[in-house]
């Protein structure tokens, strides 16, 4: 089985500052790994994948994410926050390979709030 | 550029009503699945599909029905609509069941 826990609820950070969203993982299989964004009222939107490449995962709007085997986790970054990042992420892991009913499992989301 | 796209967006219900929340998709995916949004619960899996003709249960399948007659069109159905079906609703598609997933904007239901 596969699960994936999200440790912080609600992340607020200053305009300009570091973002560091966590997410560990786990699965007796080989994982791919993703971030999704999702600001209100809207549906999810992709920020970005680990697939068994590169560890370290660029994505969209200045985001990236390293995948760390040996902590299994999967903690999404930005350098700089900016107004716009507020907003519910999920962490979410898959089987690469088949072998369970597993598809794509959700955390259950951190709430990242930008003060000015 | 349509992508997944569900309606309607908004819906009430009263309980013991029945309805249809649509989902259709233009890429051309075999996979399609409907989660339920509550809150501080992230996603739960309803029902998915791997082609048309298939379908199968997710996580949290009671009270729900679908369907899938075309590779395009994944329906979710509401039999008898409790207040404990309130919630938002997402349809997503893709490639596999291990892919990336591409998501609908969400219908936020009412059950009253």
């Amino acid at each position: 089985a596969q699960s994936v826990t999200q440790l912080d609820s609600h992340v607020s950070v200053s305009e300009g500052t570091p973002v560091l969203l966590r997410c560990n993982y786990s699965s007796s299989y080989s994982p791919s790994l993703f971030w999704y964004v999702q600001h209100p009222n809207k549906g999810l939107q992709l920020l970005l994948k680990y697939t068994s490449a590169a560890t370290l995962v660029k994505g969209i709007n200045g985001f990236e994410a390293e995948f760390k085997k040996s902590e299994t986790s999967f903690h999404l970054t930005k350098p700089s926050a900016h107004m716009s990042d507020a907003a519910e992420y999920f962490c979410v892991v898959s089987l690469i390979s088949g072998g369970g009913a597993d598809g794509l499992t959700f955390g259950k989301g951190t709430h990242l709030i930008i003060q000015p | 550029n349509a992508g997944v796209t569900q309606t309607p967006k908004f819906q009430v219900l009263k309980t013991g009503q029945s309805m249809t929340l649509q989902c259709a998709q233009d890429m051309n995916h075999e996979y399609m699945s409907w989660y339920r949004q509550d809150p501080g619960m992230g996603l739960r899996l309803i029902h998915y599909s791997v082609g048309a003709g298939i379908t199968d249960q997710g996580e949290v399948p009671n009270g729900y029905n679908v369907s899938r007659s075309t590779t395009e069109d994944f329906p979710l159905r509401l039999l008898s609509a409790a207040p404990s079906q309130t919630s938002v609703y997402f349809c997503a598609s893709s490639y596999s069941k291990f892919r990336e997933a591409f998501f609908g904007q969400g219908t936020r239901l009412t059950v009253v």
